[in-house]
């Protein structure tokens, strides 16, 4: 069973719709990031949160959004998306960042964009 | 920047049989965890092995063991006596902890195959 939860794990929606994905976790864990996969690639990191607050942005577009309301949870908003957007949405939590242990993942949610 | 290359886009091997995923890395930092991970078709990546640079014991985790040569920067997986269920992407991955904010430079990917 995987410690972070992502909800959906599928979704298929409109250009012109608003969505969430969510991200769950309950190992303690201080540090939480959003990655973007495409198929039979390495995982892209989107942004990084640190105790709450957001650390990392890789210079994502602004349709994408990200929300941290406490430490167990993580979200993504999703708004006016395009086609290429279509991809694997992996979340992933570690005990924080500056401390050297892994980073765990979730199932990821799969995201098609019509 | 660092950079990790996995230099073998695809493999297969017979089951129970043993295969090695080879991994390079390039840095200038002395201080730096190296992971693999596996990611099998349900989608979540899986935390396989990790090594600490500082330490010069290969580390191992049941069938799964690494050959950590750090002066040559190579940091190569091991799967030993093949199951099915081993087949997936693996993702090499570099981590400094202290620096960039702990990112996960990943490398390309390996996909194994493993045959009945």
């Amino acid at each position: 069973d995987t410690e972070v939860t992502q909800t959906p794990k599928h979704l298929v929606m409109g250009m012109t719709n608003k969505k969430s994905l969510k991200c769950e976790q309950h190992m303690g864990h201080r540090a939480m990031y959003w990655y973007k996969q495409k198929a039979k690639k390495p995982p892209e990191l989107m942004f990084v949160y640190s105790y709450e607050k957001l650390s990392i942005n890789e210079s994502v577009p602004s349709r994408f959004s990200p929300e941290c309301p406490n430490s167990s949870l993580l979200n993504l908003h999703l708004h006016a998306l395009q086609p290429e957007d279509s991809a694997l949405y992996l979340c992933a939590s570690s005990q924080g960042q500056g401390i050297p242990q892994p980073q765990h993942f979730g199932d990821g949610t799969r995201l098609s964009i019509l | 920047a660092q950079t990790v290359t996995q230099s073998q886009p695809e493999m297969s091997v017979q089951e129970a049989e043993t295969v090695t995923l080879s991994c390079t890395y390039d840095t200038s930092e002395n201080n730096y965890y190296l992971f693999w991970y596996k990611q099998p078709p349900s989608r979540q990546m899986i935390l396989v092995i990790r090594q600490e640079a500082y330490k010069q014991q290969n580390a191992t985790e049941n069938r799964f063991s690494v050959n950590f040569q750090k002066a040559a920067k190579s940091f190569s997986l091991k799967i030993s006596d093949s199951q099915l269920g081993d087949t997936a992407m693996y993702f090499c991955a570099f981590m400094n902890p202290y620096n960039q904010g702990g990112k996960l430079i990943f490398g390309q990917g390996t996909e194994l195959s493993v045959k009945p």
